[in-house]
């Protein structure tokens, strides 16, 4: 079963200028989870969808971060105009209701940073 | 709202030790707890998962348990390997399929 698969795994802008990061969940998985980790820190959600509905956004900063799930396969998570403090670790997860309990599978993850 | 931490932040052990990693939460409302290693520059590999019915689990030398009446879980590596030198994180869940709050992990470092 092929894992989840992020890109691009590095990426280095400027501050105020805008990013996007791809995701693709394991097949068959219709929960899809974007983290953010900075370094020394736990991840922290950003967002989650349910297919291509969104569950849970209260952690998003909506004014500069957006993220989209079409079809409720793939999704993108996008940064405009990024700041000096988002340089981070974004993960994404996605997960399925298997024996009772939805285990999370993350990807290896897109490192920003932000100059 | 759910806080997780993790003791200690950082370990270092000969090889061949038995050791245990902690973790709390304050909610007890916790649903199921996962353990997660990190290796450097890469994602989270999923160690184990305990269901909010259940006490333990284990998978080869892991062992995790979870005591929600005391807002703690642990995990226990037997005979540790520098393989398994990492960092470990332990996160809840406060229903099912929600997000996951995580601690900010314990690094460990096992030497040969």
């Amino acid at each position: 079963e092929a894992g989840v698969a992020q890109s691009p795994r590095y990426k280095i802008i400027e501050k105020r200028q805008s990013v996007a990061f791809w995701c693709n969940p394991i097949s068959g998985h219709a929960t899809l989870y974007w983290y953010q980790q900075i370094l020394g820190q736990g991840p922290k959600l950003l967002i989650q969808f349910q297919n291509n509905g969104v569950v849970d956004d209260s952690q998003l900063p909506k004014d500069r971060f957006s993220a989209e799930r079409l079809k409720g396969v793939d999704s993108t998570l996008k940064i405009q105009p990024a700041k000096l403090e988002d340089s981070a670790v974004y993960l994404c997860a996605s997960s399925s209701l298997r024996q009772g309990a939805h285990e999370q599978f993350f990807g290896p993850g897109t490192r920003l940073t932000v100059l | 709202k759910q806080e997780v931490t993790q003791i200690p932040a950082a370990l270092s052990v000969p090889e061949g030790e038995n050791l245990v990693l902690n973790c709390s939460f304050t909610d007890s409302a916790i649903y199921n707890l996962q353990w997660f290693r990190q290796d450097p520059g890469k994602g989270l590999t999923s160690l184990l998962l305990i269901q909010s019915s259940q006490r333990e689990q284990t998978s080869g030398r892991l062992n995790a348990s979870l005591d929600k009446s005391s807002g703690r879980s642990t995990l226990y590596i037997a005979a540790s390997q520098p393989g398994d030198s990492a960092t470990y994180l332990c996160a809840g869940e406060e229903t099912s399929g929600s997000r996951l709050t995580f601690g900010e992990g314990t690094q460990l470092t096992v030497n040969p």
